[in-house]
């Protein structure tokens, strides 16, 4: 199956600083890279995705980029705000993976105001 | 938007107990999932079903889980007979195609603690 690194588990930033949080998998036949988030009390909520065929993509304040040949996505958020405070988790898909998707241990974003 | 449903938010049950949990998916979605996340935890897949089966099943979900669509609009999660360690969140998902080409809606979960 897919093995899923996340870094940092935790991060710390002042209200206007960008968040970079990167995500590893090992499966080269992953194709689909969603990001979710997880509010508190609350389920995890897509944010942004990316397919194999495309580097980066970005949506206001958030984008993802790509690395295909290292194996490794990242999310970036910019200007970040107090209610970007989440746990977020990257969960890489490949066909290998049937409808089965495997999470990273998530990243505990705090921002500070 | 429409939202995919959990009840109840918080069930508590005695070791061997069984516990159903509830989930109504999103209307018009063909595909359902549950996963599960341990206090502090990640996300951890369980099954996902697709036309009144399963499709995949993961090491979690041993004899002791079923599910089951009841009917055109619930989805349940069965535990026959609940272990301490089943104490988790259980999470209930849909989407209207499979995991790469729709992403999933997750419900807000049910807590389930085992005593």
């Amino acid at each position: 199956g897919e093995n899923v690194e996340q870094h940092p588990s935790t991060l710390s930033v002042q209200e206007g600083d960008s968040a970079v949080i990167k995500c590893t998998y090992s499966d080269s036949a992953s194709n689909y890279f969603p990001w979710y988030k997880q509010e508190l009390g609350k389920g995890p909520q897509l944010i942004i995705d990316i397919r194999s065929n495309v580097g980066e993509k970005k949506d206001q304040r958030i984008a993802v980029t790509l690395n295909k040949t290292a194996k490794h996505f990242s999310l970036h958020i910019t200007e970040t705000q107090p209610e970007d405070s989440a746990v977020y988790f990257c969960a890489p898909w490949g066909v290998n993976a049937g409808n089965m998707l495997t999470f990273g241990g998530g990243t505990r974003l705090m921002v500070k105001p | 938007e429409p939202e995919v449903t959990q009840t109840p938010s918080h069930q508590v049950t005695q070791m061997g107990q069984e516990v159903i949990l509830r989930c109504v998916p999103i209307s018009n979605h063909l595909y359902f999932y549950w996963y599960r996340q341990i206090l502090g935890q990640k996300v951890e897949f369980l099954v996902s079903f697709y036309n009144n089966e399963i499709s995949e099943k993961s090491e979690i979900f041993d004899d002791q889980f079923s599910v089951e669509r009841p009917d055109g609009s619930n989805f349940t999660l069965k535990i026959r007979s609940t272990k301490l360690e089943d104490s988790a969140m259980y999470f209930c998902a849909s989407s209207n195609r499979g995991s790469y080409n729709s992403p999933l809606h997750f419900g807000n979960g049910t807590r389930l603690t085992v005593t």
